[in-house]
């Protein structure tokens, strides 16, 4: 299985910023999926990024609020954005290979 | 779209019992059911899968079940150990590793000593 590294671990950032989040595979995948983890909650797929295309997002997540880049085969990111606290959560990145997944990223919205 | 549902939300066992968490998917497409443990503060880690094409598979003191008629898929563990205390999630898939994963909403499994 693919070994994924993520980053930031954590942050805790200002109402109306942008975080932008990094996940880098160890091996090429053909797909990368982002999820979201409110507290104790399961987890929610946000978008699926395929490199050389637009990603997919699933139903109540859409591209200006959470646009994701997919430069090529190993990294992808997830921007947070204009954040307000309900974004709060845990974001965690995902790849093909057997499905694992990045540490996450604790985000907190003051 | 797919849908997973998973029961029970909260189990309680004593050290050595065994413990059963089921879960029913909606699309008939998919044929890929992995489940993950996740511990307080952790990533979700994968345990066990199983493909449609297999009625039951084993690891150790686990085992996932499989019935593609009724749309339903189960973890069995055995022997439980306090260690096995964790949210389990079950999860459904039309394609490994190319198609999205969809949730059940979880399970958090207590083992008493």
């Amino acid at each position: 299985s693919a070994v994924i590294s993520q980053k930031p671990s954590r942050d805790i950032c200002q109402r109306g910023t942008s975080l932008t989040i990094q996940c880098q595979v160890d091996s090429q995948v053909t797909m990368m999926f982002w999820y979201r983890q409110q507290p104790g909650q399961s987890l929610t797929l946000i978008a699926t990024a395929n490199q050389g295309s637009e990603a997919t997002y699933e139903s109540g997540f859409v591209i200006d609020k959470f646009p994701i880049s997919r430069p090529n085969l190993t990294f992808s990111t997830l921007t947070v954005s204009n954040m307000s606290p309900e974004d709060s959560s845990i974001y965690l990145c995902s790849a093909g290979n057997g499905y694992t997944f990045g540490s996450g990223t604790r985000l907190t919205v003051v | 779209g797919e849908n997973v549902e998973q029961h029970p939300s909260t189990l309680s066992v004593q050290e050595g019992d065994s413990a059963v968490i089921k879960c029913t998917y909606s699309d008939s497409a998919s044929n890929y059911f992995p489940w993950y443990k996740q511990e307080l503060g952790k990533r979700p880690q994968l345990i066990i899968d199983i493909r449609s094409n297999v009625g039951e598979k084993k690891d150790q003191r686990i085992a996932v079940t499989l019935n593609k008629t009724a749309k339903h898929f189960s973890l069995h563990i055995t022997e439980t150990q306090p260690e096995d205390s964790a949210v389990y999630f079950c999860a459904a898939s039309i394609q490994r590793d190319t198609d999205k994963l969809i949730f059940g909403t979880g399970t958090r499994l207590q083992v008493f000593p």
